[in-house]
């Protein structure tokens, strides 16, 4: 039962406008959930996180928004650039341990 | 080189074979995880440990082995590679219950 759900496999924006991205989660005990970006032939990175405390986080041209009774959240990327082409994994915690469930990703490909 | 290390980049081997995965951190955080990637599945945990000598499994153990004798190593073992165990390896780490995991730049197995 896959607990972390991105169910678009993939999205081409043009350079410029915005990129939305899209995570849906199962397990209500989830309170912290972070996104991850992944470039070919190297390791996720850590991007962006928010607390459920929270239904907002910024941090530059990446905004997260949680809405908790719809399960889902989703990642903003205003302007979008060439260089945000990347898979995309939305990651989720249940604050009882240090482990994180992912999604499958999302590719991105941000068009010149 | 401060961070997170993982050898070897790339490996082939044999079913049946043993092998190993390295993860070295140089950062002394006391939570490691190992991963797998595939198409289609995203990042899935394997075993994860909290501590030097404390490890548990995570959502695919099966075949697999861990050791954590240091803090600062963390290594993966297939005892009997099969064709099913071909994919990307990634190894992170962790300060915290809220910290993100840093992630290491992968291994790619490939079992003939």
């Amino acid at each position: 039962d896959q607990q972390v759900k991105q169910n678009s496999p993939s999205l081409s924006v043009q350079e410029g406008r915005i990129s939305i991205l899209n995570c849906d989660y199962t397990n209500s005990m989830f309170d912290y959930f972070l996104w991850y970006k992944k470039y070919p032939a190297e390791g996720p990175t850590f991007l962006i996180s928010i607390s459920s405390i929270k239904d907002k986080n910024e941090d530059g041209r990446f905004t997260v928004f949680l809405n908790k009774s719809a399960k889902h959240l989703s990642l903003h990327i205003v302007p979008s650039q060439p260089g945000d082409s990347a898979v995309y994994f939305c990651a989720a915690s249940d604050g009882s341990n240090y482990k994180l469930t992912f999604g499958k990703g999302t590719l991105l490909t941000v068009n010149p | 080189d401060a961070g997170i290390t993982q050898s070897p980049r790339y490996k082939i081997t044999e079913t049946g074979r043993q092998v190993t995965l390295m993860c070295h951190q140089t950062w002394s955080h006391s939570y490691m995880f190992w991963y797998r990637q595939d198409l289609g599945h995203g990042l899935r945990l394997i075993y994860y440990s909290a501590a030097a000598d404390i490890t548990d499994k995570g959502e695919v153990p099966d075949g697999y082995v861990v050791s954590r004798s240091k803090t600062e190593n963390f290594p993966l073992t297939l005892e009997s590679a099969t064709r099913s165990q071909t994919s990307v390896y990634f190894c992170a780490s962790t300060h915290g219950l809220r910290g993100e995991q840093f992630f290491g730049p992968g291994t790619r197995l490939t079992v003939l």
